[in-house]
């Protein structure tokens, strides 16, 4: 099915563990996102990336790792992970630049303990 | 820091009552868009505005955009409870910039 896709949907894992979130788009879109999503903090851009090779950090990035090798998978990788890093990840993708509509996976849920 | 500032941060109106959200920014943006967002879901676009001062309707939802293109503002027309959510405007460049959100509670 045409869409974009997170995995896995829910993940605990301990302090100082590595963990990597997967996104996958059906629409080949350019520009891919990710988010934390935190109460009070609406949602906070980590990293973005504009093509395949090409990403770039957000407001929040510190701690995370992207790639993008191919235009459809845009993982995130939490290096070592932390307890601050408990939160709700979102990815979203843009076709058009500008004023494009941003579209979003249905979130993973991750706990860090 | 966030860029962009909403308020209130919550929310809880009855049935029919009417609502205004605020979106608020010192910086300059080409278009804002707002989304809304239920839980366990991802959030969806509502609108897009592009123009300083430009007003949108979508049904009972009114958008608008500051001269200076710097906020917005969304105002909910008689209320229902299929309005609840987490409302959240946009700033967009080549990043989109998200605010702090606003969670509506509309009781029956």
């Amino acid at each position: 099915d045409a869409g974009i896709t997170q995995s896995p949907r829910y993940k605990i894992t301990e302090t100082g563990r590595q963990v990597t979130l997967m996104c996958h788009q059906t629409w080949s879109h350019s520009y891919m996102f990710w988010y934390r999503q935190d109460l009070g903090h609406g949602l906070r851009l980590i990293y973005y990336s504009a093509a395949a090779d090409i990403t770039d950090k957000g407001e929040v990035p510190d701690g995370y790792v992207v790639s993008r090798s191919k235009t459809e998978n845009f993982p995130l990788t939490l290096e070592s992970a932390t307890r601050s890093q408990t939160s709700v990840y979102f990815c979203a993708s843009r076709g058009v630049v500008g004023t494009g509509e941003l579209f979003f996976g249905e979130g993973s849920r991750l706990t860090v303990l | 820091t966030q860029l962009l500032e909403q308020s209130p941060q919550f929310l809880s109106i009855q049935e029919g009552e009417n609502l205004t959200v605020y979106c608020n920014s010192s910086s300059v943006f080409s278009s804002l868009q707002w989304y809304r967002q239920e839980p366990g879901e991802g959030p969806v676009l509502l609108v897009t505005v592009v123009t300083g001062g430009e007003v949108k309707k979508l049904k009972r939802l009114t958008f608008q955009f500051g001269d200076a293109r710097k906020d917005s503002s969304l105002h909910i027309t008689a209320a229902q409870p299929g309005d609840t959510g987490l409302y959240l405007c946009a700033g967009s460049g080549n990043q989109f910039y998200f605010g702090t959100g606003t969670s509506l509670t509309v009781i029956p």
